[in-house]
Protein backbone atom coordinates (compact mmCIF):
# COMPACT_ATOMS: atom_id res chain seq x y z
CA UNK A 1 0.00 0.00 0.00
CA UNK A 2 1.10 3.55 -0.12
CA UNK A 3 3.01 5.02 2.83
CA UNK A 4 4.21 8.57 3.53
CA UNK A 5 7.38 9.85 5.28
CA UNK A 6 7.29 11.86 7.63
CA UNK A 7 10.22 14.18 9.56
CA UNK A 8 11.11 15.62 11.66
CA UNK A 9 10.50 12.84 14.26
CA UNK A 10 11.05 14.86 17.17
CA UNK A 11 10.82 18.96 17.57
CA UNK A 12 11.49 21.27 20.80
CA UNK A 13 10.22 24.78 20.55
CA UNK A 14 10.18 27.31 22.83
CA UNK A 15 6.83 28.62 23.35
CA UNK A 16 5.89 31.07 21.03
CA UNK A 17 8.28 29.87 17.90
CA UNK A 18 6.79 28.44 15.04
CA UNK A 19 6.74 24.20 14.11
CA UNK A 20 6.40 22.97 10.82
CA UNK A 21 5.92 18.97 10.04
CA UNK A 22 6.93 17.52 7.03
CA UNK A 23 5.14 14.95 4.78
CA UNK A 24 6.40 13.25 1.65
CA UNK A 25 5.08 10.15 -0.78
CA UNK A 26 7.34 8.85 -3.59
CA UNK A 27 4.15 8.44 -5.45
CA UNK A 28 0.53 10.29 -6.22
CA UNK A 29 -1.70 10.82 -2.99
CA UNK A 30 -5.26 10.95 -3.68
CA UNK A 31 -5.91 12.93 -0.43
CA UNK A 32 -3.68 13.99 2.90
CA UNK A 33 -4.97 13.90 6.01
CA UNK A 34 -3.28 15.10 9.28
CA UNK A 35 -4.49 13.91 13.03
CA UNK A 36 -3.25 15.21 16.21
CA UNK A 37 -2.70 12.93 19.38
CA UNK A 38 -2.27 14.18 22.77
CA UNK A 39 -0.12 12.65 25.05
CA UNK A 40 -2.03 9.38 26.70
CA UNK A 41 -4.65 10.22 23.89
CA UNK A 42 -6.20 8.88 20.87
CA UNK A 43 -5.46 10.66 17.50
CA UNK A 44 -7.82 13.54 16.58
CA UNK A 45 -8.96 14.66 13.01
CA UNK A 46 -8.05 17.38 12.24
CA UNK A 47 -8.15 17.99 8.40
CA UNK A 48 -8.19 16.45 4.76
CA UNK A 49 -6.65 18.11 2.08
CA UNK A 50 -7.62 16.95 -1.62
CA UNK A 51 -6.69 19.50 -4.36
CA UNK A 52 -3.47 19.92 -6.22
CA UNK A 53 -1.45 22.87 -4.27
CA UNK A 54 -4.13 23.14 -1.56
CA UNK A 55 -3.92 25.85 1.55
CA UNK A 56 -6.06 25.61 4.67
CA UNK A 57 -6.30 27.55 7.52
CA UNK A 58 -7.56 26.51 10.99
CA UNK A 59 -6.78 29.27 13.58
CA UNK A 60 -2.98 29.03 14.09
CA UNK A 61 -2.72 26.04 11.59
CA UNK A 62 -1.59 26.31 8.12
CA UNK A 63 -2.06 22.90 5.59
CA UNK A 64 -0.57 22.76 2.50
CA UNK A 65 -0.72 19.82 -0.46
CA UNK A 66 2.14 20.51 -2.67
CA UNK A 67 1.21 21.10 -6.07
CA UNK A 68 2.52 17.26 -7.32
CA UNK A 69 0.39 16.39 -4.25
CA UNK A 70 3.02 14.30 -3.31
CA UNK A 71 4.00 16.33 -0.12
CA UNK A 72 2.58 18.20 2.53
CA UNK A 73 2.91 20.10 5.27
CA UNK A 74 1.43 21.80 8.66
CA UNK A 75 2.65 24.49 10.15
CA UNK A 76 2.28 26.18 13.42
CA UNK A 77 3.01 29.83 14.15
CA UNK A 78 3.24 30.66 17.41
CA UNK A 79 2.95 27.37 19.57
CA UNK A 80 1.20 26.95 22.72
CA UNK A 81 1.86 24.89 25.53
CA UNK A 82 -1.63 23.51 24.20
CA UNK A 83 -0.09 22.28 20.73
CA UNK A 84 1.71 19.80 22.57
CA UNK A 85 1.28 16.19 21.04
CA UNK A 86 1.86 14.19 17.87
CA UNK A 87 1.16 15.68 14.59
CA UNK A 88 0.12 12.44 12.20
CA UNK A 89 -0.34 12.76 8.31
CA UNK A 90 -2.29 9.72 6.69
CA UNK A 91 -3.12 8.89 3.16
CA UNK A 92 -5.96 6.91 1.66
CA UNK A 93 -4.75 4.11 -0.31
CA UNK A 94 -6.66 2.63 -3.60
CA UNK A 95 -9.13 0.48 -1.85
CA UNK A 96 -9.39 3.61 0.80
CA UNK A 97 -7.53 1.88 3.53
CA UNK A 98 -5.70 4.86 5.31
CA UNK A 99 -2.30 4.61 6.54
CA UNK A 100 -0.38 6.80 8.97
CA UNK A 101 2.92 8.29 8.61
CA UNK A 102 5.27 8.05 11.87
CA UNK A 103 4.45 11.09 13.86
CA UNK A 104 6.10 14.07 14.73
CA UNK A 105 6.52 14.49 18.56
CA UNK A 106 5.80 18.47 19.41
CA UNK A 107 7.50 19.43 22.89
CA UNK A 108 6.94 23.12 23.45
CA UNK A 109 8.92 24.69 26.43
CA UNK A 110 7.28 27.51 28.74
CA UNK B 1 -23.36 10.39 18.90
CA UNK B 2 -21.12 8.69 21.88
CA UNK B 3 -18.23 8.90 19.18
CA UNK B 4 -16.45 4.74 18.91
CA UNK B 5 -16.72 2.82 21.43
CA UNK B 6 -14.03 0.34 22.22
CA UNK B 7 -14.02 -2.14 25.45
CA UNK B 8 -12.22 -3.22 27.67
CA UNK B 9 -9.99 0.15 28.35
CA UNK B 10 -7.13 -1.98 29.69
CA UNK B 11 -6.43 -5.72 29.71
CA UNK B 12 -3.81 -7.51 31.34
CA UNK B 13 -3.38 -11.09 30.04
CA UNK B 14 -1.35 -14.16 30.67
CA UNK B 15 0.89 -15.36 27.47
CA UNK B 16 -1.04 -18.23 25.96
CA UNK B 17 -4.65 -16.76 26.95
CA UNK B 18 -7.30 -15.63 24.21
CA UNK B 19 -7.78 -12.11 24.19
CA UNK B 20 -10.33 -10.17 22.55
CA UNK B 21 -11.00 -7.04 21.88
CA UNK B 22 -14.21 -5.13 20.93
CA UNK B 23 -15.81 -2.31 19.40
CA UNK B 24 -18.96 -0.05 18.04
CA UNK B 25 -18.31 2.38 15.48
CA UNK B 26 -20.29 5.93 14.95
CA UNK B 27 -23.67 4.75 13.86
CA UNK B 28 -24.07 5.49 10.19
CA UNK B 29 -20.24 5.66 8.94
CA UNK B 30 -19.48 2.26 6.65
CA UNK B 31 -15.56 2.20 7.33
CA UNK B 32 -13.88 0.41 10.19
CA UNK B 33 -10.09 0.45 11.03
CA UNK B 34 -8.04 -0.79 13.59
CA UNK B 35 -4.76 -0.55 14.47
CA UNK B 36 -1.78 -1.34 17.06
CA UNK B 37 0.18 1.50 18.12
CA UNK B 38 3.68 0.86 19.42
CA UNK B 39 6.79 2.92 20.06
CA UNK B 40 8.98 1.02 18.04
CA UNK B 41 6.10 0.44 15.40
CA UNK B 42 4.26 3.71 15.53
CA UNK B 43 0.58 3.50 13.99
CA UNK B 44 0.12 0.08 12.47
CA UNK B 45 -3.01 -0.62 9.82
CA UNK B 46 -4.11 -4.34 10.88
CA UNK B 47 -7.41 -4.46 9.02
CA UNK B 48 -9.76 -2.35 7.23
CA UNK B 49 -13.77 -3.31 6.75
CA UNK B 50 -15.82 -1.58 4.34
CA UNK B 51 -19.51 -2.31 4.60
CA UNK B 52 -18.75 -4.80 7.04
CA UNK B 53 -16.32 -6.60 4.54
CA UNK B 54 -12.61 -7.32 4.76
CA UNK B 55 -10.97 -5.64 2.33
CA UNK B 56 -7.45 -4.91 3.45
CA UNK B 57 -6.45 -7.59 5.94
CA UNK B 58 -2.20 -7.25 4.84
CA UNK B 59 -1.44 -5.75 8.09
CA UNK B 60 -2.41 -8.19 10.72
CA UNK B 61 0.45 -9.98 11.88
CA UNK B 62 -0.36 -13.34 11.98
CA UNK B 63 -3.04 -16.18 11.96
CA UNK B 64 -3.28 -15.79 15.80
CA UNK B 65 -4.82 -12.40 14.88
CA UNK B 66 -8.99 -12.16 14.19
CA UNK B 67 -10.84 -9.83 13.10
CA UNK B 68 -14.96 -9.96 12.48
CA UNK B 69 -17.37 -7.79 11.50
CA UNK B 70 -20.83 -9.42 12.01
CA UNK B 71 -23.08 -6.12 11.75
CA UNK B 72 -22.54 -2.60 10.66
CA UNK B 73 -22.61 -1.87 14.59
CA UNK B 74 -19.63 -4.02 16.01
CA UNK B 75 -16.05 -4.95 15.39
CA UNK B 76 -14.08 -7.93 17.46
CA UNK B 77 -10.26 -8.42 17.48
CA UNK B 78 -9.01 -11.40 18.82
CA UNK B 79 -5.69 -12.54 19.29
CA UNK B 80 -5.18 -16.79 19.91
CA UNK B 81 -3.03 -17.39 21.34
CA UNK B 82 -1.31 -14.06 22.98
CA UNK B 83 1.92 -12.69 23.62
CA UNK B 84 4.27 -10.64 24.94
CA UNK B 85 5.31 -8.59 21.83
CA UNK B 86 1.48 -8.10 21.43
CA UNK B 87 1.74 -5.93 24.26
CA UNK B 88 0.60 -2.28 22.50
CA UNK B 89 -2.59 0.33 22.18
CA UNK B 90 -5.18 -1.20 20.14
CA UNK B 91 -7.10 1.21 18.28
CA UNK B 92 -10.68 0.98 16.58
CA UNK B 93 -11.56 3.77 13.99
CA UNK B 94 -14.67 4.49 11.85
CA UNK B 95 -15.01 6.71 8.54
CA UNK B 96 -17.68 8.09 6.01
CA UNK B 97 -16.54 10.02 3.89
CA UNK B 98 -13.32 12.43 5.05
CA UNK B 99 -11.09 11.62 8.39
CA UNK B 100 -11.26 8.42 10.85
CA UNK B 101 -12.60 8.52 14.33
CA UNK B 102 -10.84 6.69 16.59
CA UNK B 103 -11.70 5.18 19.62
CA UNK B 104 -10.21 5.37 23.49
CA UNK B 105 -8.17 2.58 22.53
CA UNK B 106 -7.29 -0.69 25.06
CA UNK B 107 -4.12 -0.85 26.40
CA UNK B 108 -2.89 -4.81 26.76
CA UNK B 109 -0.56 -5.95 28.60
CA UNK B 110 0.41 -9.81 27.99
CA UNK B 111 2.67 -10.95 30.80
Amino acid sequence: GQQVMQIPQYQHVQEGEDFTTYCNSSTTLSNIQWYKQRPGGHPVFLIQLVKSGEVKKQKRLTFQFGEAKKNSSLHITATQTTDVGTYFCACSGSARQLTFGSGTQLTVLP
Amino acid sequence: DAGVIQSPRHEVTEMGQEVTLRCKPISGHNSLFWYRQTMMRGLELLIYFNNNVPIDDSGMPEDRFSAKMPNASFSTLKIQPSEPRDSAVYFCASSLDRGAFFGQGTRLTVV
